[in-house]
């Protein structure tokens, strides 16, 4: 089955320095992907996505894009602050049975805890 | 407006018993989505709702159940509960559901079984 896999943490920084983490995926057909963020003691957040291959999502410094031939998704930021420790995931959405309609669920790495220090 | 609620925020249970976990979706929202959130197991999918219907269905044994009302609010039940069955427990919205559409999450029921 579909699958994501995303390296492990915990990954500690230094403020102002450059962040990879990295995110491959299995999946059959071509699949959506995210970046989710969770702060610590809030719910998950959009961070940003991709729909098709070669696809650049970006938001707030970050961005990732869609390589379909080396299925894999990475997140990168040039310069991170201590404001961005979280725990990041990087999941796909599995389009399931297409006669069923669009229906979807999300896929889930395991999270990279991120912690970067002033 | 306002996101997607979920309540209680925490509970303790203990071995045996049953809990009901509910989730607000954001309005016009029609797409409920659950998942449950481990430290060993990551995120995994519970199941969706759309308009009362339940379109998709994760690897859970049958005690994990949920239904959808016509307001789009939306219940999960765990009978006889387990000690693995500890865990945060997230519900997302979305608009419609498409693949393309973005899930917006609550803040979890943080459930213990003792």
């Amino acid at each position: 089955g579909d699958s994501v896999t995303q390296m492990e943490g915990p990954v500690t920084l230094s403020e102002e320095a450059f962040l990879t983490i990295n995110c491959t995926y299995t999946a059959t057909g071509y699949p959506s992907l995210f970046w989710y963020v969770q702060y610590p003691g809030e719910g998950l957040q959009l961070l940003l996505k991709a729909t098709k291959a070669d696809d650049k999502g970006s938001n707030k410094g970050f961005e990732a894009t869609y390589r379909k031939e080396t299925t894999s998704f990475h997140l990168e930021k040039g310069s991170v602050q201590v404001s961005d420790s979280a725990v990041y995931f990087c999941a796909l959405s599995d389009q399931g049975s297409l006669n069923a309609g669009n229906n979807r669920k999300l896929i889930w790495g395991l999270g990279t805890s991120l912690a970067v220090n002033p | 407006k306002a996101g997607v609620t979920q309540t209680p925020r925490y509970l303790i249970k203990t071995r045996g018993q049953q809990v009901t976990l509910s989730c607000s979706p954001i309005s016009g929202h029609r797409s409920v989505s659950w998942y449950q959130q481990t430290p060993g197991q990551g995120l995994q999918f519970l199941f969706e709702y759309f308009s009362e219907t339940q379109r998709n269905k994760g690897n859970f044994p049958g005690r994990f159940s949920g239904r959808q009302f016509s307001n789009s609010r939306s219940e999960m039940n765990v009978s006889t509960l387990e000690l693995g069955d500890s865990a945060l427990y997230l519900c997302a919205s979305s608009l419609a559901g498409t693949v393309y559409a973005e899930a917006f999450f609550g803040q979890g029921t943080r459930l213990t079984v003792v």
